[in-house]
């Protein structure tokens, strides 16, 4: 089965700082993964995703993750938070080739100091 | 091209009482799948919707059901509203056969039970 665990359910970094935001997954089989940003009381916007090919995935925003399947991680990195980059990050898994649900993780927070 | 509509934005509903909510897809997309998202959790699949049947099923009771209408569009039906019904509802569609199967959300149904 698959599932997702996203590691740090709040993160705070300072303007200006490295954005880590953890995620690990477990699948079967080969997997899809994703990341989507969620604004207060807004819904989900598609970051970026992993299907096949280049395990560096550059987004929108200047996000970017890497999927490291030895480690069954897709960590999201930014090298410099912005203020707008405060939002609910959520990493998401779909098995591939299987038209049908995503599983996502419960979410991490991200807070920007100023 | 319009994205994902949902409706209504906000409900409120009592104990016991049934809900309907709606959602277009995008443009040119024919399969459409319902979300739950739980305060402070990750979005959880209910169902999935293509040629106006349930493709697939997640763990949630027969209280929540659905339709698909010849034009794509959708509803969720919820009867016998429990307050853990509480949440934000969102929609999702995609296109059927297209790879990688992206699916695009809408901004969701705030739905509250009291």
């Amino acid at each position: 089965a698959q599932s997702v665990t996203q590691l740090g359910s709040h993160v705070s970094v300072s303007e200006g700082a490295l954005v880590l935001l953890r995620c690990n997954y477990s699948s079967s089989v080969p997997p899809y993964l994703f990341w989507y940003v969620q604004y207060p009381n807004q819904g989900l916007q598609l970051l970026l995703k992993y299907t096949t090919g280049a395990t560096l995935v550059k987004g929108i925003n200047g996000f970017e993750a890497e999927f490291k399947k030895s480690e069954t991680s897709f960590h999201l990195t930014k090298p410099s938070a912005h203020m707008s980059d405060a939002a609910e990050y959520f990493c998401a898994v779909r098995e591939m080739n299987r038209d049908d649900k995503i599983i996502f993780g419960k979410g991490t927070r991200l807070h920007i100091l100023p | 091209d319009a994205g994902v509509t949902q409706s209504p934005t906000h409900l409120i509903k009592t104990r016991g009482q049934q809900v309907t909510l709606r959602c277009s897809p995008k443009s040119g997309h024919d399969t459409v799948s319902w979300y739950q998202q739980a305060l402070g959790q990750g979005p959880q699949f209910i169902f999935q919707y293509y040629e106006e049947e349930e493709r697939q099923r997640g763990n949630f009771p027969d209280r929540f059901s659905g339709h698909q209408f010849p034009n794509y569009s959708s509803e969720l039906n919820v009867n016998a509203l429990l307050l853990g019904d509480s949440a934000l509802y969102l929609c999702a569609s995609s296109l059927a056969g297209d790879w990688p199967y992206e699916q695009y959300f809408g901004p969701g149904t705030r739905l509250t039970v009291t």
